[in-house]
C-alpha cells in the first residue's frame, strides 16, 4: 500500500532551470494537494486539485503550474527556477478534502 | 482572515514530563479540527475532532476541543524522546466552498532524556 509517492526526493537546480515534481496516489482521493514548508512560516498552499481535470490555485501560486491530467497523478512545475523557491515540498491528498490528509515524503528542492 | 495560532511556538521538556500543546482558532464554517507529528519527514496524522468536550485518546496522547472558546489541546503524559517533533494543528473550514485546511505553524517539542 503506498500512498502518496512523491519523486524526485532531492534536487539541486540552477536559477532559470525547469522542473517536475510527480505525485502519485493509489488511493483514489479526489482532492491533492502541493505545499511549500519553509521555517517559520510553516506549511503554505501552492496549488490544488478537487478532481482530476481540475486545479486552483492557493496562497502561493507564483512561479508554479500545477496539472492533473490523471485522477492519482498531480504534477507541480516550475518553468524558471528562483533561489527563493529552494524549499521542501510535500504533496498530501484526501478524499473529501476536510477529514486528514496523506502527505508524500516531500522533496527537498535547493535552487542555486 | 481565517488563523490558526499554536503555542507555545517551541518547548523543551525532559523525560515523563507531561505538556499541553494549545491550538486556537478563527476559521469561518469551521468542519473539523485536526493534529498531526512531524518529525524530519511528512507529517503523520494524530487526531481528528468535530466535537466539542470529546477527548480523543492514543496511548500517551489525548486532545480536546472547545468550539466555544474556539481552541484545542494536545496532552502529551510521560513524555519520551521519541515524542520529539513539530506538532501541527489544522482546521477544516473557511470561506466558500473549498475543501482546504488551515494550518498552524506548529509547536516544536524537544524531549531531553
Amino acid at each position: 500500500n503506498a500512498g502518496v509517492t512523491q519523486t524526485p526526493k532531492f534536487r539541486v537546480l540552477k536559477t532559470g532551470q525547469s522542473m517536475t515534481l510527480l505525485c502519485a496516489q493509489d488511493m483514489n482521493h479526489e482532492y491533492m494537494y502541493w505545499y511549500r514548508q519553509d521555517p517559520g512560516m510553516g506549511l503554505r498552499l501552492i496549488h490544488y486539485s478537487v478532481g482530476e481535470g481540475t486545479t486552483a490555485k492557493g496562497e502561493v501560486p507564483d512561479g508554479y503550474n500545477v496539472s492533473r491530467l490523471k485522477k492519482q497523478n498531480f504534477l507541480l512545475g516550475l518553468e524558471s527556477a528562483a533561489p527563493s523557491q529552494t524549499s521542501v515540498y510535500f504533496c498530501a491528498s484526501s478524499y473529501t478534502g476536510t477529514y486528514g490528509y496523506t502527505f508524500g515524503s516531500g522533496t527537498r528542492l535547493t535552487v542555486v | 482572515e481565517d488563523k490558526v495560532v499554536q503555542s507555545p511556538l517551541s518547548l523543551v521538556v525532559h523525560e515523563g514530563d507531561t505538556v499541553t500543546l494549545n491550538c486556537s482558532y478563527e476559521v469561518t464554517n469551521f468542519r473539523s479540527l485536526l493534529w498531526y507529528k512531524q518529525e524530519k519527514k511528512a507529517p503523520t496524522f494524530l487526531f481528528m475532532l468535530t466535537s466539542s468536550g470529546i477527548e480523543k485518546k492514543s496511548g500517551r496522547l489525548s486532545s480536546i476541543l472547545d468550539k466555544k472558546e474556539l481552541f484545542s489541546i494536545l496532552n502529551i503524559t510521560a513524555t519520551q524522546t521519541g515524542d520529539s517533533a513539530v506538532y501541527l494543528c489544522a482546521v477544516a473550514g473557511g470561506a466558500g466552498n473549498n475543501r482546504k485546511l488551515i494550518w498552524g505553524l506548529g509547536t516544536s517539542l524537544a524531549v531531553n532524556p
